[in-house]
């Protein structure tokens, strides 16, 4: 399976929202995950299940899709916000299947 | 508080060998499958493998990239997992990450150390 985000580079001004799309090769249903890196950090998962949110993530983090086509949306972005954000799929495990990520920059 | 270790990284020359480790601690290893993930210098996550609990039959599963030459054990007595990586390829440099399966949001990656560096280079 294929994990395609887009767009590589989005640029936001802080207050706004931010939606990051990631698109499955073929059906993964709701067995998708998002992470945040920030530079120099380990990845930190956000949403598992598509839709549901890690232990300590902010409300305004949100994940919604199913079946191919996924979308982190991040309302009110906060300048900690700003990073690299990963879809993965774990429908076809073992294998884990990351997407190429969505660089979150400060417009 | 969950915490993983990881060690061991080295600079190693194509064709050698190294083995990482990753201390857990912070929860029961035993009782948790793990996993390890890699990213290149600059570039995206990639999976690199993963190994059940000794009930689920302890069993692992590699990423084709690494089958055959890569090999994830565990030793929960010890609280410790390691990666035995053979034949290393240049494309084998980046930083390993240890991670947990599912210990608390299955099946997802959930928690992750903060990597060991393994360069391969002559």
């Amino acid at each position: 399976i294929v994990m395609t985000q887009s767009p590589g580079t989005l640029s936001v001004s802080p207050g706004e929202r931010a939606s990051l799309s990631c698109r499955a090769s073929q059906s993964v249903s709701t067995n998708l995950a998002w992470y945040q890196q920030k530079p120099g950090q380990a990845p930190r998962l956000l949403i598992y299940g598509a839709s549901a949110r890690a232990t300590g993530i902010p409300a305004r983090f949100s994940g919604s899709g199913s079946g191919t086509e996924f979308t982190l949306t991040i309302s009110g972005l906060q300048s900690e916000d700003f990073a690299v954000y990963y879809c993965q799929q774990y429908n076809n495990w073992p294998m884990y299947t990351f997407g190429q990520g969505t660089k979150l920059e400060i417009k | 508080e969950v915490q993983l270790v990881e060690s061991g990284g080295d600079l190693v020359k194509p064709g050698g060998s190294l083995r990482i480790s990753c201390a857990a601690s912070g929860f029961t290893l035993r009782n948790v499958w793990m996993s390890w993930v890699r990213q290149a210098p600059g570039k995206g996550l990639e999976w690199v493998g993963r190994i059940k609990t000794k009930t689920d039959g302890e069993t692992a599963d590699y990423a084709a990239p690494v089958k055959g030459r890569f090999t994830i054990s565990r030793n929960d007595s010890n609280n410790t997992l390691h990666l035995q990586m053979n034949s290393l390829k240049t494309e084998d440099t980046a930083l390993y990450y240890c991670t947990t399966v599912g210990l608390q949001f299955w099946p997802s990656i959930d928690f992750w150390g903060h990597g060991t560096l393994v360069t391969v280079s002559s």
